[in-house]
């Protein structure tokens, strides 16, 4: 199946600090990723989706001036958690979907584990 | 409103048996319904799709059932295995231009000895 990586798999940051998380996909070409951050014991929350090539959709209350987005190429998207903050510090997510074989699958990236101290 | 809600919250079975986790949904019009596994600090994998016109699919011992009518979905795993200790997240898309997609907020799974 196809796989989505994400770097890095932790970060331990200081307050103020931005930190940039990568989303890959290895073996296809993903049109779009979404961008989710979980709290423990809880489901996703989707934060926003990008589009290769143009500006993301952020969902609402997620400020996009804090968490930019940026989805250069068709295997590559990353966020940037600017001004980190501890209340940031949080399991971030990325899924890649290649819109145009219309099968429906989402695939997921392993997570990254944010610390702000 | 667009909504995704499972059952139970949590489940604590022994290692060998069998159990069934629900999903009920209200998201319009539906396009499909997935069923993910995540193991802690993991992102989900995929265990089944489903759209529409399906109304079971299998993958391994887990068994994924579907009906479009009433909106619900089950997943049942069979012999059970310690390695299925995990959360199971159902999530509904629905069709549209958007292609929003809506997660249930998971069935956490224990599988004790």
């Amino acid at each position: 199946g196809a796989v989505v990586s994400q770097h890095p798999s932790r970060v331990i940051c200081k307050s103020g600090t931005s930190v940039k998380i990568e989303c890959r996909s290895l073996d296809f070409q993903a049109t779009t990723m979404f961008w989710y951050r979980q709290f423990p014991k809880k489901s996703l929350m989707l934060m926003a989706t990008s589009n290769e090539g143009s500006k993301a959709t952020y969902e609402q209350g997620v400020e996009k001036d804090k968490f930019l987005i940026n989805h250069a190429s068709l295997t590559l998207s990353t966020l940037t958690v600017t001004s980190a903050h501890p209340e940031d510090s949080s399991f971030y997510i990325c899924s890649a979907r290649d819109f145009r074989t219309d099968n429906y699958e989402q695939y997921f990236g392993p997570g990254t584990r944010l610390t702000v101290t | 409103k667009n909504q995704v809600e499972q059952s139970p919250q949590s489940l604590i079975i022994l290692e060998g048996k069998n159990c069934t986790l629900q999903c009920n949904y209200t998201v319009s019009p539906f396009s499909n319904l997935r069923w993910y596994k995540q193991d802690t600090g993991r992102g989900p994998v995929s265990l089944t799709i489903m759209t529409f016109s399906e109304n079971t699919k299998s993958n391994g011992r887990y068994t994924a059932t579907l009906d479009a009518d009433t909106k619900q979905s089950s997943l049942h795993i069979t012999a059970s295995q310690l390695s299925d200790s995990a959360s199971y997240i159902c999530v509904v898309s629905a069709k549209s231009s958007a292609s929003k997609i809506i997660f249930g907020s998971g069935t956490r799974l224990s599988i004790r000895p």
